[in-house]
């Protein structure tokens, strides 16, 4: 089952744009992940922010976290073409005795050169 | 190069038949996650290894089982296989300390295609 849902599930810009993409989630989390994934690629992982955090940055990269709204978003600044790429939100709970990662469907960026 | 393998990376076979997928992690990583990946139910998290035991279950079907092995390598084998069991199978490692989920690091998958 989805956890994580991302909006929106497809995002075009131009090169030089930002691009935020959303999560939502249901339930508490111990953190949240975002990965990316080049078409038919691996996943590659980005950023990790833990509950207790409410924004992280790398690079270009800028992820807030809300727990009281249950969500994140994942801004990429000055977008470049090789941004284009799926990217995933993923987030960590306990399920059962046991933690589990769980991923959303994904946000399609395309960045147009 | 995330530093984990998968193999093989395509293969095709039919309907009713068995397959192993096989996955070696990252140097000292513990844990050992398989996903499966279709376009209609996304990445769904299959199972977990940690050090040669099970350590979480997901959407797993009975049809499926998977192990770890002493050297860590992890094995998936699917069998009685259905048109719907095509999808890219994604292996990934992790260290695996306690207190959660940490950055997992994936290989480049192994596409199955059921004819």
């Amino acid at each position: 089952s989805q956890q994580g849902e991302e909006d929106p599930q497809a995002l075009s810009i131009q090169e030089g744009e930002n691009a935020t993409m959303n999560c939502s989630y249901k339930t508490s989390i111990n953190n949240l992940q975002w990965y990316r994934q080049n078409s038919g690629r691996g996943l590659v992982h980005l950023i990790l922010i833990r509950s207790n955090e409410r924004e992280k940055h790398s690079g270009r990269l800028r992820v807030t976290l809300d727990t009281s709204k249950k969500s994140s978003s994942l801004l990429i600044t000055a977008s470049r073409a090789a941004d284009t790429a799926s990217y995933f939100c993923a987030t960590d709970a306990i399920s059962g005795s046991n933690y589990k990662l769980t991923f959303g469907k994904g946000t399609l960026l395309t960045v147009n050169p | 190069d995330s530093g984990v393998t998968q193999t093989p990376k395509h293969l095709i076979t039919a309907t009713g038949q068995r397959v192993t997928l096989r996955c070696s992690p990252r140097s000292g990583d513990l844990s050992v996650y398989w996903y499966q990946q279709s376009l209609d139910q996304g990445l769904q998290f299959l199972i977990q290894y940690y050090n040669g035991e099970e350590r979480a279950k997901g959407n797993i079907l009975e049809r499926f089982s998977a192990q770890q092995f002493p050297d860590l390598h992890s094995e998936l084998n699917l069998s009685s296989l259905e048109l719907g069991d095509s999808a890219l199978y994604f292996c990934a490692s992790s260290q695996g300390v306690a207190g959660g989920t940490g950055e997992l690091f994936f290989g480049e998958g192994s596409r199955l295609t059921v004819l």
